[in-house]
């Protein structure tokens, strides 16, 4: 079956570390995303990619890096220097940008600070 | 820039009884919306989307919006509310299909036995 994979589903940071956080679809879609997600501030957007090789900073990409090297991955790392990590994170990926009713979600990383 | 607003973080209703979750856009240009839906620990999926011709939208789940331009809001209603419906529901917006969808904070929804 098609879909979005992230993975680990749980993960721990110690100060100063960086974690990566993988995403990995079998869609072929062009275009992926990477969301976080705090109580009440609803999906706020950290980095997303139209093509293979290129990736544009959302609303809130300080503290955060992408690669886009695979149409299938899309991993996301967060640097120590994001200094509230703590979040639940949504990956999702869309056949071309801003393809609402196609955007497929993955089923989450929450990233916790040890 | 475009943006939404959902009206209310909470809401609450018996099962049975109408179910109303807010939103408002904004939009220099005329907007494509969405209502997702997020059930514990998951990630979201697509209720229904407005993007043009009929302004009145049904979804899945019994789930309709209306797209009301001269208000600039896109209101999701159920007419019964069924425990199953507990969950945090979102409204997003995007230009023409060209922009990332930009979300609002979301409506969670308690049905009440």
């Amino acid at each position: 079956d098609g879909g979005i994979t992230q993975s680990p589903k749980y993960l721990f940071r110690k100060e100063g570390q960086n974690v990566t956080l993988s995403c990995e679809q079998n869609l072929n879609h062009d275009a992926m995303y990477w969301y976080r997600q705090d109580p009440g501030q609803g999906l706020r957007l950290i980095y997303y990619s139209q093509i293979v090789n290129d990736f544009q900073k959302g609303d809130i990409a300080e503290g955060y890096s992408v690669s886009r090297e695979k149409k299938e991955s899309f991993p996301l790392t967060v640097t120590s220097a994001q200094k509230n990590p703590t979040a639940f994170y949504l990956c999702a990926s869309s056949i071309s940008l801003g393809q609402g009713e196609k955007l497929f979600f993955g089923s989450g990383t929450q990233l916790s600070v040890l | 820039a475009q943006s939404v607003t959902q009206l209310g973080s909470h809401v609450s209703v018996s099962e049975g009884a109408l179910v109303l979750l807010r939103c408002n856009y904004s939009s220099s240009v005329p907007p494509y919306l969405f209502w997702y839906v997020q059930y514990p620990n998951q990630g979201l999926q697509l209720l229904l989307k407005y993007t043009t011709g009929a302004t009145l939208v049904k979804g899945i789940n019994g789930f309709e919006a209306e797209f009301k331009k001269s208000e600039t809001s896109f209101h999701l209603t159920k007419p019964s509310a069924h425990m199953s419906d507990a969950a945090e529901y979102f409204c997003a917006v995007t230009i023409s299909g060209n922009t990332p969808l930009v979300f609002g904070k979301g409506t969670r929804l308690s049905v009440i036995a």
